[in-house]
């Protein structure tokens, strides 16, 4: 079973519309959970979430993350076309070591039209 | 099952070694990638390479190469390891020009230089 859900796997709306991209988890000693941005080149970095509630923000961008049901979203407003892309979602174990690797969803594809 | 493997998934070694881990994708998908995840948690590019062309970061230094065997393989292989090397490295595959061209990653490699 894959430890990291996104839905939906794809996503169409018009520029100006509100998106909420979901990613839900199961793993055994979690750390953190990441989202990332991916175009045509590499991944770009967009949040890293560790505590329950507290909304992290970047322009229209916002994610909140809930470690009691294991889910985090990431929001959208004013949505542009420049905003489409494919949104991974990851999580970071906690190892005997230090940090784990990441486990990453298989993404959201979003797409923006004019 | 898996798509994208690593191995070995943690890797301590000493300054000055040679040192390759390896990537194996059983998605039969034409293009691989390997990047270093920085403290940032930032994902940077190293190599893009299918059958035909092999991209390479320019700021990667030339003791890192990456080694196909065939196209379901890309190895890194990394000479003269030196401390700052140490940092979490993943691999990933797509399809490139199919739908997407969604990236998926393997778990990581965490590579710890003494």
């Amino acid at each position: 079973e894959d430890k990291v859900v996104q839905s939906p796997l794809s996503l169409v709306v018009h520029e100006g519309d509100t998106v909420t991209l979901n990613c839900s988890y199961e793993v055994t000693n979690f750390r953190s959970l990441l989202w990332y941005k991916q175009e045509k080149k590499a991944p770009t970095f967009l949040f890293m979430l560790t505590s329950s509630g507290i909304e992290k923000k970047s322009g229209r961008l916002s994610s909140i993350l809930d470690k009691k049901e294991l889910f985090s979203i990431l929001n959208i407003t004013a949505t542009q076309t420049g905003d489409s892309a494919v949104y991974l979602c990851a999580v970071e174990e906690w190892s005997g070591g230090g940090a784990d690797g990441l486990t990453f969803g298989k993404g959201t594809h979003l797409i923006i039209q004019p | 099952d898996t798509a994208v493997s690593q191995t070995p998934k943690y890797l301590v070694t000493q300054m000055g070694n040679d040192k390759s881990i390896k990537c194996e994708q059983n998605l039969g998908h034409d293009t691989m990638y390997w990047y270093k995840q920085d403290s940032k948690k930032f994902l940077k590019i190293m190599f893009s390479y299918n059958n035909k062309e092999l991209i390479i970061n320019e700021t990667v230094p030339n003791r890192f190469s990456p080694k196909s065997p065939d196209k379901a393989h890309l190895n890194l292989h990394i000479n003269s390891l030196e401390l700052g090397d140490s940092a979490v490295y993943f691999c990933a595959s797509s399809q490139v020009g199919v739908g997407t061209d969604t990236q998926y990653f393997g778990p990581g490699t965490r590579l710890t230089v003494l």
